[in-house]
This record gives C-alpha cells, structure tokens and sequence, in this order.
C-alpha cells in the first residue's frame, strides 16, 4: 500500500470549514483514498472514500487532485465533536489476506470554540 | 454499517496472568482483524483472525503470546498471555464488508497490566 503523509496537528475555529491534507505521491491506480477518525477512547470511525472524482457524503467532502497525489478532506462546519485524529490511508479495494487499513500517525485536529 | 462491540471495555490485570478479549460483529464480514494502540500512538496490526484455521500474525506478534480464534463469521477472541506491563494498550477489534467493504472498528478494550 502507498505511504501517506500528513500534517501532525491542525487547529479549527468552530463554525469554520476544516480542510484536511494528505499527499499520497506513490499512489497506484488500483488504490483508493480512505479517510477515518478517532476521537479520543473510541476506535476509529469511517468517514469517507474515494478513487479519482470528488465525493461528498454527510460527514465531508474528498478532494482528490487530478493526479491523485494529494487529497484534502473537508469538514463544511466544524464543531467542538470534530476534535479527533483523522487518518488519511490508502488501499486497494477488497483483496484477501493483507488488504487490512495500515494506519500512520494522522493528524490531530483540534476545534476551538 | 456493521456494529462491532467487544468484552470487556477495560480491565486491570496481574503480571503473569491472561486476558481473553470477545469481538462480536452484528453481521457478516470477510475479514477480522486486531489491532494494538499503545498510549498516545496510532494503531499496529497484531494480526488477520481466520475462519476456522490459525490466525495470520504479524511481524513482531507471535501465536504463543497472543492466541486468537474465529470460529464462525461474526465472532472473534484475542488473549493477552502472560500479561508484562508493556502489554498495557488499546486492544481493538476490526472486521471489514459493508457496502463500500470498508473496515468497522469495535470500541477497543482498554488494558492496565499492573
């Protein structure tokens, strides 16, 4: 799987858009951006995925560049319950033994109020 | 989306001493997996929980220390074996299917080794 990198921490006004960047320079054609979070004491929680075309669902939107390197993950209006560490992973789809989510260290988000 | 619960949520622990964690998923998933998350650190794969035949572990995690068996699609166990303070972490559950076959992940089970 491709090695993603992130910011290690970034700071949102509540009420503002928070825009989550991840490069993904050695991605694969076959491979899709997955993001996910955890907020503190839970496990991980899906967000949103996507291969090549821009994808919003009620969580955010996934900004994928043209050349698929790089990413950004938007959450519209950011509340104080969007305080998480948010994973940006990509993988390809389906597959058997191995094809489990590599997690790096993500980016802690925190929402200021 | 599958629902995944684990038992227990938390426990404390004696040196020496093993702990059995449960992983229950609501409906059918593919794969299971577990994972550790030590204090303050992102999540490493222990191993891949296979149907009815020996887990699949990963470098550095060994079947004698963490045993973990799957005896149908949506049930999964991983012990802790003579349990050292290092062990003390975040154990979760994951298994993967749903629409978009993403991977769900259980609450984890908190574990203090004392």
């Amino acid at each position: 799987d491709a090695k993603t990198t992130q910011p290690t921490s970034m700071d949102c006004a509540e009420g503002r858009a928070a825009n989550l960047p991840c490069n993904h320079s050695t991605i694969s054609g076959n491979e899709y951006v997955y993001w996910y979070r955890q907020i503190h004491s839970q496990g991980p929680q899906y967000i949103i995925h996507g291969l090549k075309n821009n994808e919003t669902n009620e969580m955010a939107s996934l900004i994928i560049t043209e050349d698929r390197k790089s990413s950004t993950l938007i959450l519209p209006h950011a509340t104080l319950r969007d305080t998480a560490v948010y994973y940006c992973i990509v993988r390809v789809w389906g597959g058997d033994y191995g094809q489990n989510f590599v997690f790096g260290p993500g980016t802690r988000l925190s929402v200021l109020p | 989306s599958a629902v995944i619960s684990q038992k227990p949520s938390r426990d404390i622990c004696q040196r020496g001493t093993s702990l059995t964690i449960q992983c229950q998923v609501d409906s059918q998933v593919t794969m299971m997996f577990w994972y550790r998350q030590q204090p303050g650190q992102s999540l490493t794969l222990i191993a891949t929980a296979n149907q009815g035949s020996e887990a699949t572990y990963e470098s550095g995690f060994v079947i004698d220390k963490f045993p973990i068996s799957r005896p149908n699609l949506t049930f999964s166990t991983l012990t802790v074996s003579n349990m050292s303070p290092e062990d003390s972490s975040i154990y979760l559950c994951s298994g993967k299917g749903g629409s978009y076959n993403e991977q769900f992940f259980g609450p984890g089970t908190r574990l203090t080794v004392l």
